[in-house]
C-alpha cells in the first residue's frame, strides 16, 4: 500500500463548478500537508500548505485535513480554465522529505 | 533570481550509454533532492542531500547517483541508462531550517532510453 493515495483521475468539469481533491495516508506520523500544482510540462509549485486539522483558504482554494481518518482534500470554488493542470498532495516524511500522492489531472471546460 | 534550472531540457541516450544531469539553485537553500515523474506514479524521490558535501538514499535510488560538490549544484548520474529509467527528472530545493517544508523544483529535464 502506498503511503499516500490519491485518485489519478482524470476530472473534467465545466467552468464554475467546485472541484474536490482528495488523498488519504497511512501514517499518522506526518506532519505538514501540501498542495502542488502542476502545469502541462512544467515543474510543481507549491499551492497550499497547513499543519493541522481542519480548513485553511486561499483566496478560492480551501485545503481541508482530517488527521483522524486521514484525509486531506483542496477544493477549487468557481474554476476557471486557468486551474486545469495536475494537482499532487505532499505530506512530509520526517524533517527532510515530501511523499506524493499520484497527482489528479483536472481539465476545466469554458 | 534564476531559481532553480536544469540542463538539458531533454536528451535521448542509447541503453548503455552515460550521463549526468545538473540542477543548479541560486536560493542558498541547504537540502537539494531529485525526483523521477512516471505516469500514475507521481513524484518518486531517487536521491536527496541536506548540505554541501552529503548525499542520501531516497525510494528508487537503484542506477543512479550523486554528488554535491557545491552547495548550490546536485548532479544526478546514470552510469549505464536502461529503457525503465525513461522518464521526467525534477530537481528540488529548499530551506534546511524553519518551519517551511516548500520545496521550489526545476522544469524538469526529459529523458529517453532507447
Amino acid at each position: 500500500q502506498k503511503e499516500v493515495e490519491q485518485d489519478p483521475g482524470p476530472l473534467s468539469v465545466p467552468e464554475g463548478a467546485i472541484v474536490s481533491l482528495n488523498c488519504t495516508y497511512s501514517n499518522s506520523a506526518f506532519q505538514y500537508f501540501m498542495w502542488y500544482r502542476q502545469y502541462s510540462r512544467k515543474g510543481p509549485e507549491l499551492l497550499m500548505y497547513t499543519y493541522s486539522s481542519g480548513n485553511k483558504e486561499d483566496g478560492r482554494f480551501t485545503a481541508q485535513v482530517d488527521k483522524s481518518s486521514k484525509y486531506i482534500s483542496l477544493f477549487i470554488r468557481d474554476s476557471q480554465p486557468s486551474d486545469s493542470a495536475t494537482y499532487l498532495c505532499a505530506i512530509t516524511q520526517g524533517a527532510q522529505k515530501l511523499v506524493f500522492g499520484q497527482g489528479t489531472r483536472l481539465t476545466i471546460n469554458p | 533570481n534564476a531559481g532553480v534550472t536544469q540542463t538539458p531540457k531533454f536528451r535521448v541516450l542509447k541503453t548503455g550509454q552515460s550521463m549526468t544531469l545538473l540542477c543548479a539553485q541560486d536560493m542558498n537553500h541547504e537540502y537539494m533532492y531529485w525526483y523521477r515523474q512516471d505516469p500514475g506514479m507521481g513524484l518518486r524521490l531517487i536521491h536527496y542531500s541536506v548540505g554541501e558535501g552529503t548525499t542520501a538514499k531516497g525510494e528508487v535510488p537503484d542506477g543512479y547517483n550523486v554528488s554535491r560538490l557545491k552547495k548550490q549544484n546536485f548532479l544526478l548520474g546514470l552510469e549505464s541508462a536502461a529503457p525503465s529509467q525513461t522518464s521526467v527528472y525534477f530537481c528540488a530545493s529548499r530551506y534546511g531550517q524553519g518551519a517551511s517544508k516548500t520545496q521550489y523544483f526545476g522544469p524538469g529535464t526529459r529523458l529517453l532510453v532507447l
